[in-house]
C-alpha cells in the first residue's frame, strides 16, 4: 500500500498567486481530511469529506480556501489568492471511518508564500 | 465538545532514560484515545490507541499508554528512550456513538540528548 500521497512536497510562491495542493487517499478509505499545521496554531482541521462529499468545512479560514473531491481517489485544496500568512504545512489524511478509526497521514506539503 | 490537553510543549530527556508524556481529555464518557508521532518532515503516524478493555495499551516502537478514567488521562510512556524517538507527539480524542472527528492536542516536542 502506497499510503496517502500528497503533491507537491514543497511549494514556494508569491503573494497573490493561486496554489493547488493535491492528495490521493488510501484506496477503500471513505473519509478524507485536510489539516494545516503551524507553530502558532498547531494542527487545525480545515475540512473533511465522506464519500467525496464535503461534510464540515468550518475550519476553512477564509473564502480564499476551497477544497474539492471529484472522485474517491483525488482531492485538491486550493488557495486563491495566496497570502504570506498561509505559509504552513498542509496535511491530507484518510480513514475508514471517524471516531475510533485511525487516520493515515500523508507526508505533507510545505507551503511558503513570499 | 471534547477537548484534549498536552500540558508540556517540550520535553528533554537523555538517551536511555524513561519517558512519560502527559495527555488529559475532557469528555463525560469513555472516549477513543490515540497517540500519534510526527518525525521531522513527516506526517503523523499512529503509535497506539485505546477503545475499551485493558487500560494499559501497547503500541509500536516500544511505547505504551495507560488510560486512567479517574484522572481523565492517557499518558504515553517508554522505559528507555532512543535518539530516534526525537519527534513531535500528539494525543487525540474521539467520541464514541457517532461520527465524530478526533480532536488533536497541540503536541509535545521530545528532545533526546545523547
Amino acid at each position: 500500500d502506497a499510503g496517502v500521497i500528497q503533491s507537491p512536497r514543497h511549494e514556494v510562491t508569491e503573494m497573490g498567486q493561486e496554489v493547488t495542493l493535491r492528495c490521493k487517499p488510501i484506496s477503500g478509505h471513505d473519509y478524507l481530511f485536510w489539516y494545516r499545521q503551524t507553530m502558532m496554531r498547531g494542527l487545525e482541521l480545515l475540512i473533511y469529506f465522506n464519500n467525496n462529499v464535503p461534510i464540515d468545512d468550518s475550519g476553512m479560514p477564509e473564502d480564499r480556501f476551497s477544497a474539492k473531491m471529484p472522485n474517491a481517489s483525488f482531492s485538491t485544496l486550493k488557495i486563491q489568492p495566496s497570502e504570506p500568512r498561509d505559509s504552513a504545512v498542509y496535511f491530507c489524511a484518510s480513514s475508514r471511518g471517524t471516531s475510533g478509526e485511525t487516520q493515515y497521514f500523508g507526508p505533507g506539503t510545505r507551503l511558503l508564500v513570499l | 465538545a471534547q477537548s484534549v490537553t498536552q500540558p508540556d510543549i517540550h520535553i528533554t530527556v537523555s538517551e536511555g532514560a524513561s519517558l512519560e508524556l502527559r495527555c488529559n481529555y475532557s469528555y463525560g464518557a469513555t472516549p477513543y484515545l490515540f497517540w500519534y508521532v510526527q518525525s521531522p518532515g513527516q506526517g503523523l503516524q499512529l503509535l497506539l490507541k485505546y477503545f475499551s478493555g485493558d487500560t494499559l495499551v501497547q503500541g509500536i516502537k516500544g511505547f505504551e499508554a495507560e488510560f486512567k478514567r479517574s484522572q481523565s488521562s492517557f499518558n504515553l510512556r517508554k522505559p528507555s528512550v532512543h535518539w530516534s524517538d526525537a519527534a513531535e507527539y500528539f494525543c487525540a480524542v474521539g467520541l464514541s456513538g457517532g461520527s465524530y472527528i478526533p480532536t488533536f492536542g497541540r503536541g509535545t516536542s521530545l528532545i533526546v540528548h545523547p
